[in-house]
Parts: C-alpha cells; sequence; structure tokens
C-alpha cells in the first residue's frame, strides 16, 4: 500500500546551518512524483520542490534540495542556510500515476530554526 | 498572483448545526479537493472533484458531502457537525497533466472548532 513516513515530528536548527528533514515512502507504482510542501503557521501549504521517479538528478529549487534515493525509497528535503522564515511544518507527498487525483501525505515535520 | 481563496479561516459552530465550507479558484482548475489536516495524522483527503457536478470519495468521507456547481467553486458540507469533526480544513486545486508532477494548489485552510 502506498505510504508516505515522516519520523520526525520536530526539529531544530540553527540559522544559517543547513537541514534534513526526512522522508521515507512505500510503492510499488514504477512511475511516481514526490512533493515536499510548506505550512507557515499563516496556513497556507506552499509548493517547495517536485522529484520524479525516473529523474536521474535530484532535483534544486534555491536553498532547497531533495536527495532522492529510489533503492532506499527516501527522499529527504535539505534546506542550506537556514533562515528564520523557514520555521513552519514541512509535509511530504507522493502521487503515483495510476492514481489518478490521489496524493499521499505524511505526518509533517515541524521546523524552528533559532537565531 | 493564482489564488485558492476559503471563505473563512476561522469557524466556531454547535454540535447538530449545518456547516458550509466555500472555497474557490482563479486559475481555472479542473480538479479540485477538500482534505482535512489534524496534528500526527497528516491531511487525509475527503473528497475530491475533476469537472463540475463530478465528485468522488477520497479516504474519509462519511459526515461529509461537498457540491461543485461552478468550475472555480468547490464546497465542504458537514450535515450535521460533530466534535470530532473539529480540524483544519484544507481546500486545494490542480490542472490535470496526465503526469506524476502535477502539483496542488493550497487555500489557507478553515480551522472549524464545533462545540
Amino acid at each position: 500500500a502506498q505510504k508516505i513516513t515522516q519520523t520526525q515530528p520536530g526539529m531544530f536548527v540553527q540559522e544559517k546551518e543547513a537541514v534534513t528533514l526526512d522522508c521515507t515512502y512505500d510503492t510499488s507504482d514504477p512511475s511516481y512524483g514526490l512533493f515536499w510542501y510548506k505550512q507557515p503557521s499563516s496556513g497556507e501549504m506552499i509548493f517547495l520542490i517536485y522529484q520524479g521517479s525516473y529523474d536521474q538528478q535530484n532535483a534544486t529549487e534555491g536553498r532547497y534540495s531533495l536527495n532522492f534515493q529510489k533503492a532506499r525509497k527516501s527522499a529527504n528535503l535539505v534546506i542550506s542556510a537556514s533562515q528564520l522564515g523557514d520555521s513552519a511544518m514541512y509535509f511530504c507527498a507522493m502521487r503515483e500515476i495510476t492514481g489518478t487525483y490521489k496524493y499521499i501525505f505524511g505526518t509533517g515535520t515541524r521546523l524552528k530554526v533559532l537565531a | 498572483d493564482v489564488k485558492v481563496t476559503q471563505s473563512s479561516r476561522y469557524l466556531v459552530k454547535r454540535t447538530g448545526e449545518k456547516v458550509f465550507l466555500e472555497c474557490v479558484q482563479d486559475m481555472d482548475h479542473e480538479n479540485m479537493f477538500w482534505y482535512r489536516q489534524d496534528p500526527g495524522l497528516g491531511l487525509r483527503l475527503i473528497y475530491f472533484s475533476y469537472d463540475v457536478k463530478m465528485k468522488e470519495k477520497g479516504d474519509i468521507p462519511e459526515g461529509y458531502s461537498v457540491s461543485r456547481e461552478k468550475k472555480e467553486r468547490f464546497s465542504l458540507i458537514l450535515e450535521s457537525a460533530s466534535t470530532n469533526q473539529t480540524s483544519m480544513y484544507l481546500c486545494a486545486s490542480s490542472n490535470p497533466t496526465g503526469a506524476t508532477n502535477e502539483k496542488l494548489f493550497f487555500g489557507s485552510g478553515t480551522q472549524l472548532s464545533v462545540l
């Protein structure tokens, strides 16, 4: 069954340091996409980064990169040079090609950036 | 700027009341979704709609119904609110790409408290 697991309910990081948020997934579909969303206290979920299962290179978007290890079924988010504004909930999500409208979300990791 | 707008950020209702949560998107998206977000459970899909007047049940549809009379508007209805429906409700929309990279655009959420 499809599943997303985020094992870190909460994380702290010092400002300007890098942080890795863990995400593992389970699927039997060979074609799938992995997403990370950020949810600040305002409530709106903001798309950060996407990785396709057939992509050869790890996705990067500015300070965000996705460490995709297909054999391990992991898709960790790396945030470099953390800023105070990075404090938020972060959700990992997966969409399979066969699950036409279905996205599976993890339980989220709350990140707190310390000054 | 593209937008998904939810009518209320905070809502307080009494048990047994009929509750309407409204969501409007201005991106001409075909797909619209209602999710429920609870601590430790992540996001769970209640209903989605892939066209006007078309809907499908998600993972937790019990106690909810939906209405999509116009493409831009998707309403979530709690026929008789109960305390276990106290939660954050998130509306999202997407444009179907037929691929795994179809990303969701979210509203700011409605925090519903049922007393």
